[in-house]
């Protein structure tokens, strides 16, 4: 069982909805990230967050836009997507944000039709 | 341009043999090196990691060998069993303020019975 919970972990959504991913860490970990997996591509880093204060924005598209109440839930809202949107949307918390090793969550899985 | 480089994009090893994972990078400022294990429809699972002040770290089956002057990194895994299967990941981490950790594009072993 992970220490990093994503819900939902499939969502399918038209390109005029407006919906969110929510990511929760039970590790007690400071730092929280967002990270995409597109289809043959590396894991690219969206945002990071260290307690509760983005510290990254990856140049990531404003259609996407995070959230850090705390320092263990996690939001990513999701607003006029694109198809090319689709894809693996991961979470993951580290210790700290320098030179920690990050754990993922499962992942949601988003289609955007 | 990918800082992390997988170039294999397969291997295929027999159940006991040695398996053994390369990953090169290109930025001298890494200094934190990752290897994640990936099954389908999972988030990536953490391995084992490295730091730049050794040049080798082992945990039971798993050995990772960082050589700084090529820039390579490699993980070994033996014996290799058929749960081994799956996709590999080395990240590798520097340089910077926090924890941004850039990926390669994946390795997928097979190990077979």
């Amino acid at each position: 069982e992970t220490g990093v919970t994503q819900t939902p972990r499939h969502l399918v959504m038209g390109m005029t909805n407006k919906k969110s991913l929510k990511c929760e860490q039970h590790l007690g970990h400071n730092a929280m990230y967002w990270y995409k997996q597109s289809a043959k591509k590396p894991l690219e880093l969206m945002f990071v967050y260290s307690l509760e204060e983005r510290v990254e924005n990856n140049s990531v598209p404003s259609r996407f836009s995070p959230e850090c109440p705390n320092s263990s839930h996690l939001f990513l809202h999701l607003h006029t997507l694109q198809p090319e949107d689709s894809a693996l949307y991961l979470c993951a918390s580290s210790q700290d944000q320098i030179r920690n090793t990050i754990y993922f969550g499962e992942g949601s899985w988003l289609t955007v039709v | 341009d990918q800082q992390v480089k997988q170039n294999s994009p397969s291997l295929s090893v027999q159940e006991g043999r040695i398996s053994i994972l390369n990953c090169d990078y290109t930025n001298s400022m890494f200094d934190y090196f990752l290897w994640y294990k990936k099954y389908p429809a999972e988030g990536p699972t953490f391995l084992i990691s490295i730091s730049s002040i050794k040049d080798k770290n082992e945990d039971g089956r798993f050995t990772v060998f960082l050589n700084k002057s090529a820039k390579h990194l490699s993980l070994h895994i033996v014996p290799s069993q058929p749960g081994d299967s799956a996709v590999y990941f080395c990240a590798a981490s520097g340089g910077g303020n926090f924890n941004k950790f850039y990926f390669g594009s994946g390795t997928k072993l097979n190990v077979k019975p």
